[in-house]
C-alpha cells in the first residue's frame, strides 16, 4: 500500500524561485489537504481539496498556489519562494463519502523545504 | 472558533511508567472529534486515538487510551507502560461536524522515555 506519497523528500530553493511539491494518493480519497509544520506551532492548514475541481484556502494560504485535476493529485505551488516558507510540508487525505468528524487524515512522509 | 490547546512542551517518563498528555479544546459544535497522532523522529504523522463527543465511552487502542471529560473540554491521552520507543512528538487535534474540512492540531508534546 502506497498510501500517500509526497515528493521530494528535501529541497533547496533560492529566494524567488517557484517549484511544485507533489502530492499523491492511491487510496481513492476524496479530500486532500496540505499542511505546514513550524517549530513550536504544530501543524498549520495551508489549503484544501474536497474533490476533483474544488480547492479552497485554510490558515495560512498566501504565497501558495493548488489545484486539483484529479482525485489521485493534489500538487502545492510556491510561485515565488521566499525564507518565511522553509518548513516541513505534509499532505493528508482522508475519505469523506460518510461524512463526518471521524474521517482519519492520513499523512505523506513529508518534504523538508529550505528557502535561502 | 476551534482551539486546541497543549501546555506540556515536553514530558519525561521512565520506561514501564505510566504518563498522560493533556490537551484541552474549545468549540462550540456539539459535534466534534478528537485525534491524536505520533511523530518519530523520522518525521511521520502516525494516527493513534480517536474520540468522538457523543461516544459514551473512553477510547483504548492498545497501550493508549483517552481520558475524555467533555464538561471540562479536555481528551487527554494516557499511555501505559511506556516504551523506549514511545519517545516522539504527540499531537492533538480536533475536527468539527459542521466543518469537517479542517483538522485543527495543537503545538504538541514531546515525549521522553527513559530507561
Amino acid at each position: 500500500n502506497a498510501g500517500v506519497t509526497q515528493t521530494p523528500k528535501f529541497q533547496v530553493l533560492k529566494t524567488g524561485q517557484s517549484m511544485t511539491l507533489q502530492c499523491a494518493q492511491d487510496m481513492n480519497h476524496e479530500y486532500m489537504s496540505w499542511y505546514r509544520q513550524d517549530p513550536g506551532m504544530g501543524l498549520r492548514l495551508i489549503h484544501y481539496s474536497v474533490g476533483a475541481g474544488i480547492t479552497d484556502q485554510g490558515e495560512v494560504p498566501n504565497g501558495y498556489n493548488v489545484s486539483r485535476s484529479t482525485t489521485e493529485d493534489f500538487p502545492l505551488r510556491l510561485l515565488s519562494a521566499a525564507p518565511s516558507q522553509t518548513s516541513v510540508y505534509f499532505c493528508a487525505s482522508t475519505n469523506t463519502r460518510g461524512r463526518g468528524a471521524k474521517n482519519i487524515q492520513y499523512f505523506g512522509a513529508g518534504t523538508r523545504l529550505s528557502v535561502l | 472558533a476551534q482551539k486546541i490547546t497543549q501546555t506540556q512542551p515536553g514530558m519525561f517518563v521512565q520506561e514501564k511508567e505510566a504518563v498522560t498528555l493533556d490537551c484541552t479544546y474549545d468549540t462550540s459544535d456539539p459535534s466534534y472529534g478528537l485525534f491524536w497522532y505520533k511523530q518519530p523522529s523520522s518525521g511521520e504523522m502516525i494516527f493513534l486515538i480517536y474520540q468522538g463527543s457523543y461516544d459514551q465511552q473512553n477510547a483504548t487502542e492498545g497501550r493508549y487510551s483517552l481520558n475524555f471529560q467533555k464538561a471540562r473540554k479536555s481528551a487527554n491521552l494516557v499511555i501505559s507502560a511506556s516504551q523506549l520507543g514511545d519517545s516522539a512528538m504527540y499531537f492533538c487535534a480536533m475536527r468539527e461536524v459542521t466543518n469537517t474540512d479542517k483538522l485543527i492540531f495543537g503545538t504538541g508534546t514531546r515525549l521522553q522515555v527513559f530507561p
